[in-house]
């Protein structure tokens, strides 16, 4: 019954590559979020979509490009991965207020 | 930019004893929220707070919204080693805007 779901749990890749993160809520939740928390624990808000829409893009390099096929899924694609993307990816969801779901985290490695 | 700053950033204490943990902003928020935090995991929401000078409580917590909408406090009473955790606490500086703001965080230990 998991409720905000993430694909890999863990990611180990080489500079230069591309990769993508998938998500997933089975909550009925109109808003889903990509989450960025870099090694000291500072979580920042990266994406927010709303029923398919990007509603919020906080100054993140055009290299990630988050992708919506629908209400229930947000996935997170990122190209010519650098050192500095290595950190923990959470994908959340809320609906219409503010109290938001996260997922478990990608733990990204950029080698 | 809205920043919450917490304090302190950790914090080790012995089982049974009493902990305040602050979140400070310039800012007004228009809501205020505490997540905890377990390694491996995602942050799970513990309150949400939204009127100036509300308190509510959680069993051995208590939370506490700032008057002014700027500053929150958390206060744990009796604490157990299964409240070892990151806590953040997270702002809503603009009625709609979806995105929170999170604070620095506070890493609790606590010792049995």
């Amino acid at each position: 019954d998991t409720a905000v779901s993430q694909t890999p749990k863990y990611l180990v890749t080489q500079m230069g590559n591309d990769k993508s993160i998938k998500c997933e809520q089975n909550l009925g939740h109109d808003t889903m979020y990509w989450y960025k928390q870099d090694s000291k624990k500072f979580l920042k808000i990266m994406f927010s979509y709303n029923n398919k829409e990007l509603i919020i893009n906080e100054t993140v390099p055009n290299r990630f490009s988050p992708k919506s096929p629908d209400k229930a899924h947000l996935n997170l694609h990122i190209n010519s991965l650098e050192l500095g993307d290595s950190a923990v990816y959470f994908c959340a969801s809320s609906r219409r207020g503010n109290e938001q779901f996260f997922g478990p985290g990608t733990r990204l490695t950029v080698l | 930019t809205q920043l919450l700053e917490q304090s302190p950033q950790f914090l080790s204490i012995q089982e049974g004893e009493n902990l305040t943990v602050y979140c400070n902003s310039s800012s007004v928020f228009s809501s205020l929220q505490w997540y905890r935090q377990e390694p491996g995991e995602g942050p799970v929401l513990l309150v949400t707070v939204v009127t100036g000078g509300e308190v509510k409580k959680l069993k051995r917590l208590t939370f506490q919204f700032g008057d002014a909408r700027k500053d929150s406090s958390l206060h744990i009473t009796a604490a157990q080693p299964g409240d070892t955790g990151l806590y953040l606490c997270a702002g809503a500086w603009a009625p709609g805007r979806r995105a929170l703001t999170f604070g620095s965080g506070t890493r609790l230990q606590v010792q049995p």
